[in-house]
Parts: C-alpha cells; structure tokens; sequence
C-alpha cells in the first residue's frame, strides 16, 4: 500500500497568513492526488485533484503543486473559515490512501 | 440538487452485522462509480471501497480492513449503493460516508459526499 506523510501534523498560523503543508508519497503516485478540506462534524470537501487542479467553485486562494512523490498545498491569505483539517489522498492504486491530516489552528 | 444521504448506522456488538444504505438523488447514479469512506473518532478518513458502475461490471475493490468482512453493492433502480459490513470489530466504530466517484479529464476523483452514518460496534 502506498503510504501519505502529511507535514506538519498540525500549524497555527494567524488571519491573513499565507501557509504551506506537504505530503509525501511512499512511492511514485505521478499527480494522482487529491487535497480535502474537513471542518469538525462535516463531510471532507475536495478542493485540489491531480494534485494541482482547482476543484469548481474553490477559491484560488488554495493551490497545489508536485509530481511524483512530493507535494503541497498552499493556501493564501487565511481568513476564519479556512481553519479546518486538510488531507492528501492519493487514487494511482488501490487501496486509495489518505495522509494523517493537517490541523490548522488559529495563533 | 446533488445529494447523498446514508442511513443504518447504529450500536451492533462485536461479531455482528449492519447494513448502510446511501440514496442518491440530482444525478444519473447508474453512470457514477461509488466509494464507501469511514472516520474512527478523532481520527483520519480511511478509504473503504469503491463499486463501479453497470458498463464496468459492478466490479468492486476493498481496503485490506474491509476485505472478506464487508460488501459493496447497488441498486441503480432505487438510485442507492450498500454497505454490507459483518464480524464487526471494536475498530469499525466510525462514521461512514459514502461518495460520488466522476471522472474529470481522466481522474477517478470524488466530488459529492454525504453527511455520514455513524456506525459503533460495542458490547
């Protein structure tokens, strides 16, 4: 199974910060990755596919950027509603897997 | 309006069985593929399974967790996909959530999800 390492595990960073959070691959994934916005008691919400694609309807203040084994997600100018969990998935082979998430936090 | 809402979940003891359902609705359900995720407590999503669609033989895969204890099926005539989970373990306790597969520019990504049925497995 290919393994996702998200870094840090958790960030606090203020409004209006610009951020940045990686995930590794354990293997080869080319850009079949995916980054997930979770906030408490809600469904996850994809906002990046093939790991630098904007989702329709997410705001171009996320971006993302890798190939191969390494990748991020930037976002840009936080505001309040963007502290939440985020997550790396990546769907080049089965089983799909997930990063451990990112916590992002106020400062 | 697209919409997934699952249902079924509640308290089962260990080594028992429970059935999810996910009922579709503001879409041609028979085109999509359909994934099952779940999230123990305070805990991370972890992929369950996927079924494809009638074209591609309703095939199925499993996660190793889910592989030999859980089934994924569908009824396209009643716009809903299943989860058949059985020998439930302590560690399926989670909320489950299944998800709409599409396909865009040759990515199998999930876009729509629903609100999630939360499954605990004690005695």
């Amino acid at each position: 199974d290919i393994q996702l390492t998200q870094s840090p595990s958790s960030l606090s960073a203020s409004v209006g910060d610009r951020v940045t959070i990686t995930c590794r691959a354990s293997q080869a994934i080319r850009n079949y990755l995916v980054w997930f916005q979770q906030k408490p008691g809600k469904a996850p919400k994809s906002l990046i596919y093939a790991a630098s694609s904007l989702q329709s309807g997410v705001p171009s203040k996320f971006s993302g950027s890798g190939s191969g084994t390494d990748f991020t997600l930037t976002i840009s100018s936080l505001q309040p509603e963007d502290f939440a969990t985020y997550y790396c998935q990546q769907y080049n082979s089965f089983p799909i897997t997930f990063g451990q998430g990112t916590r992002l936090e106020f400062k | 309006e697209v919409q997934l809402v699952e249902s079924g979940g509640g308290l089962v003891q260990p080594g028992g069985s429970l059935r999810l359902s996910c009922a579709a609705s503001g879409f041609t359900f028979s085109d999509h593929y359909m994934d099952w995720v779940r999230q123990a407590p305070g805990k991370g999503l972890e992929w369950v399974g996927r079924i494809r669609n009638k074209a591609n033989s309703y095939s199925t895969e499993y996660a190793a967790s889910a592989k030999g204890r859980f089934t994924i099926s569908r009824d396209d005539s009643k716009n809903s996909v299943f989860l058949e989970m059985s020998s439930l373990k302590n560690e399926d306790t989670a909320v489950y959530y299944c998800a709409r597969v599409v396909v865009v520019a040759g990515n199998y990504i999930t876009d729509v999800w629903g609100q999630g049925t939360t499954v605990t497995v004690s005695s």
